[in-house]
Order: C-alpha cells, then structure tokens, then sequence
C-alpha cells in the first residue's frame, strides 16, 4: 500500500492564480481531510469528508473548496490564491469505524505539499 | 479558541535524558489524546495515544501521563535518542469524525 499520497510536492503560485493540490489513499478509509501547517501554528483543519459526496468545512475553510466524488481522492481547491495561503498542506485519512468503547481512530498523512503564493 | 495548548514551543535534552511535553485541554467533550511525530519534510505520524478511562500508557521508551481532573497530559521520552529529534504534536478528538485538534507542537533537539 502506498498509504496516502500527494501531489505536487512543491508550488509556486501568483497572486489570483488557481490550483487543484491532489491527495489519493489507498486504504479504503472513508474519512479525509486537509489540514494547513503554519509555523508555530500546529495543524489547521480546512475541510474533511466522511464519505463519498459528502464534505464539510472544518476551523479554516475560506479561500478553499473540496469535492469527493470517490472514496480515494480528495482534491483540495484554491481559486485565487493569496500570500496568506502560503504554508504546507497535507491530506490525511482515517477508517469510519471507531474502536471498541468509542474513540477516534488514527489518521494517516501525506507527505504534504509545500505551497509559496507571490 | 485554542483548544489544546502544548508547550514548551522547543526543547534541547542531552543524549540520554528523559524530555517531557505538556498539553492541557479545554474541551472535556475530548476522548482521545494521540501524540504525532513530525520529521522535517514529511507528514506527521502517530506515536502513541491514550483513552480517558486511564491514566498512563507506555509503550517502549515513550509513555503518556494523562490527568483527567487537571486537563492535562504529557509526553514523556525516556533515555532520548538523536534519532527522536522531531517536532511533536499533542491532539484530542471529540469523536465526532475523528476530527483531530493539534497543539502549536513542540519542536525537540537531542544532542551527543
């Protein structure tokens, strides 16, 4: 398994351009998300999937768009881009199922994509 | 509104010593408290997590010590090695899609 992939690894962007950052897994889980990593900031939610057709935003959703139309890909979407954007995004993925008594299950990222918009 | 707050921001421990992370929460709708280990260049991983029904959890040299009444938990490493040099990340998760909130990560440096 390749786990969860994404791509490109690095991008630079102009101000008011627009892009798609690509994230597949191959886990079969049915959650997903996108999170943004600033420095000093820890990981931002934007947005997550809990299944095919169905997203939702998370803490820091504006500026970008999602869409799930199978359960492997959950391409992250941004319109016009902004210098605020810059940072390091990555995808994650986890199982739907939760654990025995409740819980969370674990969530398994991407490599990231490091984003510069000027 | 931050909801999990991690410190210290950075930490230097010899080769050998023990380094410890500090996280506190508000939210006692929480549940899960995963710890994640960053390496430069890549995407963090999970390293270890506790349950609230107990009150520590050790696995090799990395042990979690959590304290329902406080909010608070912490990471401990013992015997630290270079190769544990990381950023680490403590989280908690209400359950609710396993929707994850990430302390500000504490970045760690293990020297010889």
């Amino acid at each position: 398994n390749a786990g969860v992939t994404q791509t490109p690894k690095f991008r630079i962007l102009k101000i008011g351009q627009s892009m798609t950052l690509q994230c597949t897994q191959d886990m079969n889980h049915n959650y997903m998300y996108w999170y943004r990593q600033d420095p000093g900031m820890g990981l931002k939610l934007i947005y997550y999937s809990v299944g095919a057709g169905i997203t939702d935003k998370g803490e820091v959703p504006n500026g970008y768009n999602v869409s799930r139309s199978t359960t492997e890909d959950f391409p992250l979407r941004l319109e016009l881009a902004a210098p605020s954007q810059t940072s390091v995004y990555f995808c994650a993925s986890s199982r739907s199922h939760t654990l025995a008594g409740g819980g969370a299950d674990t969530q398994y990222f991407g490599p990231g994509t490091r984003l510069t918009v000027l | 509104q931050q909801q999990v707050k991690q410190s210290p921001q950075s930490l230097i421990v010899q080769k050998g010593g023990i380094s410890i992370i500090n996280c506190a929460y508000e939210n006692t709708a929480f549940d899960y408290f995963p710890w994640y280990q960053q390496f430069p260049g890549k995407g963090p991983a999970l390293l270890i997590a506790i349950r609230p029904d107990v009150s520590e959890k050790k696995e090799g040299r990395f042990t979690i010590s959590f304290n329902k009444s406080a909010k608070q938990f912490s990471l401990h490493i013992m015997d630290s090695q270079p190769g544990d040099s990381a950023t680490y990340f403590c989280a908690a998760n209400t359950g609710t899609a396993s929707k994850l909130t990430f302390g500000t990560g504490t970045r760690l440096q293990v020297t010889l």
